[in-house]
């Protein structure tokens, strides 16, 4: 079945201690992002690939960081996670003309 | 750089009427446009996209929409709305194929009996 996996689902941590959420994707796309969704705001676009070793800033990067050293994978890192980073949190990916169509569960994280 | 407007945080709409949703964008060239629907809990579906040729996109579950270039709009519609489409729904557009993309605030849909 063609899937977009986040991990976890659900996570609350503390102020300052790293973490990493997983994308992994098994459709062999080319494009993976991550968003993140606040009430009121919408999706904004945290980082972008557009191949394995190949990112960019979107639109609210600070803070984050990712890699791309698999085609299938995309994980976003947190270095030292703050409480506006509390949000849910998206991983897409797509293939062909821009970033269409597949999207993971959500990643709901909880910094405390 | 885009943006996406969506002018309506929420709507209201009776079983079986119209559906209209607005959405506006700002972005120098004819961007490629997107709509999406995100149920509750849910991650983001995809429901049409428009890159270029024909003006009218027809996607899934009866939904449509209309870019505009005149208006920098590219609102979606339903001709019948049923109770299953209560959701949220988002547009979002990019510059071009593996670009950065920018959504809308979104529009959420309530439907009534």
């Amino acid at each position: 079945e063609a899937q977009v996996t986040q991990n976890p689902r659900y996570l609350i941590t503390v102020t300052g201690k790293k973490l990493t959420v997983t994308c992994s994707q098994n459709m062999n796309h080319e494009y993976m992002s991550w968003y993140r969704q606040d009430p009121g705001l919408g999706l904004r676009q945290i980082y972008y690939s557009m191949n394995v070793e190949v990112t960019d800033k979107g639109d609210v990067p600070e803070g984050y960081k990712v890699s791309r050293k698999e085609k299938r994978n995309f994980p976003l890192i947190l270095e030292s996670p703050s409480p506006n980073q509390t949000s849910l949190y998206f991983c897409a990916s797509s293939f062909g003309q821009g970033p269409e169509a597949f999207f993971g569960q959500g990643t709901r994280l909880t910094v405390v | 750089a885009q943006s996406v407007t969506q002018p309506d945080i929420h709507i209201t709409v009776s079983e079986g009427a119209s559906l209209e949703l607005r959405c506006n964008y700002s972005y120098g060239a004819t961007p490629y446009l997107f709509w999406y629907v995100q149920s509750p809990g849910q991650g983001l579906q995809l429901l049409l996209k428009y890159f270029s040729g024909d003006t009218l996109v027809q996607g899934i579950k009866g939904f449509e929409a209309e870019f505009k270039r005149s208006q920098s709009s590219f609102n979606l519609r339903k001709p019948s709305v049923h109770w299953s489409d209560a959701a949220e729904y988002f547009c979002a557009v990019a510059p071009g194929g593996y670009q950065k993309v920018t959504f809308g605030t979104g529009t959420k849909l309530q439907v009534i009996p």
